[in-house]
């Protein structure tokens, strides 16, 4: 089964890092663009970020802050939060791109259960 | 960056009606589109890509349409376990934009 699974998120101040993780099963994130998509306290979708390869792009509002990451060898998709705001509070979820092999730029067909990041 | 508007923000309509959500590009996206329905409290679940085509396992009364700026979401009968806020999304080119989300409620 095709499942993604987010962890590292928690409270934190203002300036400070977090580092998040999905973990992914039943396919290989080396083949699928990977993607970091949050939404604040009863707002709306916000993307944040994707990977495909070496190659990544960002929002305008986390570029130079956030660092999107992944580990072949474990499966695992990473967000390294930097610099943190007050409105960087969010549910983060990671989502898997559609198509095997599609450049960057794809729906999103899996999500995980998200993973809460405070800054306060 | 390309921006994404959604109308109506939110609606209220009957089971068994016909529901229809718009999207406009501020620019041509050809037809990388995507369509999200999210439930209160669950995760987004994804209804079309390509503008107009249907996601597996997602019921055939939800349909997309449109290419180049404008576009449409019609579920052609609403169902209770329809209400949810919907969201479009392009895929052109990075960053790949969410509109601001339709909340459609049944009456």
């Amino acid at each position: 089964e095709v499942q993604l699974l987010e962890s590292g998120g928690g409270l934190v101040q203002p300036g400070g890092s977090l580092r998040l993780s999905c973990a992914a099963s039943g396919f290989p994130v080396t083949t699928f663009a990977m993607n970091w998509v949050r939404q604040a306290p009863g707002k709306g979708l916000e993307w944040v970020s994707v990977i495909y390869g070496s190659t990544s792009y960002y929002a305008d509002s986390v570029r130079g802050r956030f660092i999107i990451s992944k580990d072949n060898s474990k499966n695992t998709l990473f967000l390294q939060l930097n610099s943190l705001r007050a409105e960087d509070t969010a549910i983060y979820y990671c989502a898997k791109g559609l198509t095997q092999y599609q450049l960057l730029g794809d729906g999103l067909d899996v999500w995980g259960q998200g993973t809460t990041v405070t800054v306060s | 960056d390309i921006q994404m508007t959604q109308s109506p923000s939110s609606l209220s309509a009957s089971v068994g009606d016909r529901v229809t959500i718009t999207c406009r590009a501020s620019q041509d996206i050809d037809n990388y589109l995507a369509w999200y329905q999210q439930k209160p409290g669950k995760v987004p679940k994804l209804l079309t890509y390509a503008a107009s085509f249907l996601q597996s396992g997602v019921p055939s009364r939800f349909s997309g349409s449109g290419s180049g700026t404008d576009f449409t979401l019609t579920i052609s009968s609403l169902q209770p376990e329809d209400v949810a806020t919907y969201y479009c999304q392009t895929y052109y080119s990075a960053p790949f934009t969410f509109g601001p989300g339709t909340k459609v409620d049944v009456k």
